[in-house]
C-alpha cells in the first residue's frame, strides 16, 4: 500500500525557517517526481515545487523560488522542503504528493499524504 | 501565468446529474484532471488524462477536455459525493489548480 506521510509543520515566527519531511512506503521513491502541494486555511489547492526522481531537476512556483529548497534521499524514501524567510502567506498545510506516472513530468497527482500544518506568525 | 477558472459554487438534488467546468487558455490542448476534496481531507484524483477514472472511482464521474473548456460531470450523484472539486492541468514548468467548485447536494 502506498503511503506519503508528512512532518515537520508547526508555528514559526515570520522569517524563520522550517524542514517539512515526507516518508514514503509501498512503493519506490526513485522511480516518480514528487510534488508539494499546498492549501491555505479555506482557500484552494495550490501548487508549491516538484523534485527529479533523481534530484537532478527541481520547479518552483514563483512565490517560493529564492527561499523554499526541495531535496530528497531515495535511499531513505524520503522528501524534504526546506522553508527559510517564511511570511505570514505562507501558512498553509503543506502536502506531499506522488506524481502519477514514473519518470514522467506533468502529469498529476495519485497519492497524497494527510498534509502537516504550518502557521507563520509572530 | 496560468489560470484554470472554475465556478466557485454548484447545487444539485440526489440521483441528478451535476457539470463542473474548469476553463482555461487552449486548455483542451493540454491534460486535464479532476480531484474531490472532503472537509479535513487530503484531495483525492477522480479523473486523470481528460476522461480516465483511477481504479476505485464509481462511473457515475466522468470527464471531457475540448477548446478551452474541461468538464467533470457527475452522474446519478450521491451524498457521498458533496465536496470541493479542483480540475488541474500542467503549463511552463508549472502545475495549475482551478479555483475549486463547492457541490452541494441537497
Amino acid at each position: 500500500e502506498v503511503q506519503l506521510v508528512e512532518s515537520g509543520g508547526g508555528l514559526v515566527q515570520p522569517g524563520g525557517s522550517l524542514r517539512l519531511s515526507c516518508a514514503a512506503s509501498g512503493f519506490s521513491l526513485s522511480s516518480h517526481w514528487m510534488s508539494w502541494v499546498r492549501q491555505a486555511p479555506g482557500k484552494g489547492l495550490e501548487w508549491v515545487a516538484n523534485i527529479k526522481q533523481d534530484g537532478s531537476e527541481r520547479n518552483y512556483v514563483d512565490s517560493v523560488k529564492g527561499r523554499f529548497t526541495l531535496s530528497r534521499d531515495n535511499a531513505k524514501n524520503s522528501l524534504y522542503m526546506q522553508m527559510d524567510g517564511l511570511r505570514a502567506e505562507d501558512t498553509a498545510v503543506y502536502y506531499c504528493a506522488r506524481e502519477r506516472v514514473p519518470m514522467i513530468l506533468g502529469t498529476d497527482f495519485d497519492y497524497w499524504g494527510q498534509g502537516t500544518p504550518v502557521t507563520v506568525s509572530s | 501565468s496560468y489560470v484554470l477558472t472554475q465556478p466557485p459554487s454548484v447545487s444539485v438534488s440526489p440521483g441528478q446529474t451535476v457539470s463542473i467546468t474548469c476553463s482555461g487558455n487552449r486548455l483542451g490542448h493540454k491534460y486535464a484532471c479532476w480531484y474531490q476534496q472532503k472537509p479535513g481531507q487530503s484531495p483525492v484524483l477522480v479523473i486523470y488524462e481528460d476522461t480516465k477514472r483511477p481504479s476505485g472511482i464509481p462511473e457515475r464521474f466522468s470527464g471531457s477536455n475540448s477548446g478551452n473548456t474541461a468538464t467533470l460531470t457527475i452522474s446519478g450523484t450521491q451524498a457521498m459525493d458533496e465536496a470541493d472539486y479542483y480540475c488541474q492541468a500542467w503549463d511552463s514548468s508549472n502545475y495549475v489548480f482551478g479555483t475549486g467548485t463547492k457541490v452541494t447536494v441537497l
